[in-house]
């Protein structure tokens, strides 16, 4: 157990609809990273916070948002959903925001599947 | 791309055995850091060497680093039916962004 808490597990929904995706760090981590895992482009980064503020951005298309809140989690809105942002969602933590001078723990992911 | 590319992409081994996966890169990078990925799980961080080493261990898991061909390898000896995952090495790259390879798929057979 990474300490990183993902919520939820499974996520099924259509086409052109809105979800959010939840992500506790790691006690006393600040920053949090959002990656997306799907077969034909592997592990892409999304976007990192750190302590509240937005600090690397990714291949995160604009449907996409993410935000960190002052309790530090995290949420990564996804919206007008296509059939291939079907994926697996990671969040990930570290203590700094310098990575990978950090090493990052990774939460049990989301998987979500668009119909 | 600007991805690291991992070597080869699957391995199958005989348990006891050791493997070795490679990771190479086209930027310079600070360090570079190996991770593992059970099936449909979160990577659980392996090892992190620093530019300026060539060599580290931890347990069964041995990285080296050659900065001047952009490459690093991970091996891990004597190989158990544990170790079948994902492995995937990732870096920091000019932009500062996190890149990881499309990593090698070990497969211990019993």
């Amino acid at each position: 157990d990474s300490g990183v808490t993902q919520t939820p597990k499974h996520l099924i929904t259509a086409t052109g609809q809105r979800v959010t995706l939840r992500c506790s760090p790691r006690s006393g981590d600040l920053s949090v990273y959002w990656y997306q895992q799907s077969l034909d482009q592997g592990l892409q980064f999304l976007i990192q916070y750190y302590n509240g503020e937005e600090r690397a951005k990714g291949n995160i298309l604009e449907r996409f948002s993410a935000q960190q809140f002052p309790d530090l989690h995290s949420e990564l809105n996804l919206s007008s959903l296509e059939l291939g942002d079907s994926a697996l969602y990671f969040c990930a933590s570290s203590l700094s925001g310098q990575s990978p001078y950090n090493e990052q723990f990774f939460g049990p992911g989301t998987r979500l599947t668009v119909l | 791309s600007q991805q690291g590319e991992e070597d080869p992409q699957a391995l199958s081994i005989q348990e006891g055995e050791n493997a070795t996966m490679n990771c190479s890169y086209k930027t310079s990078i600070n360090n570079l850091q190996w991770y593992r990925q059970n099936s449909g799980r979160g990577l659980v961080h392996l090892i992190l060497i620093r530019s300026n080493e060539r060599e580290k261990h931890s347990g069964r898991l041995r990285v080296t680093l050659d900065t001047s061909k952009k490459s690093s390898s991970l091996l891990i000896t004597a190989s158990r039916a544990a170790d079948t995952a994902s492995y995937f090495c990732a870096f920091l790259n000019r932009d500062d962004k996190i890149i990881f390879g499309k990593g090698t798929r070990l497969h211990i057979l019993p």
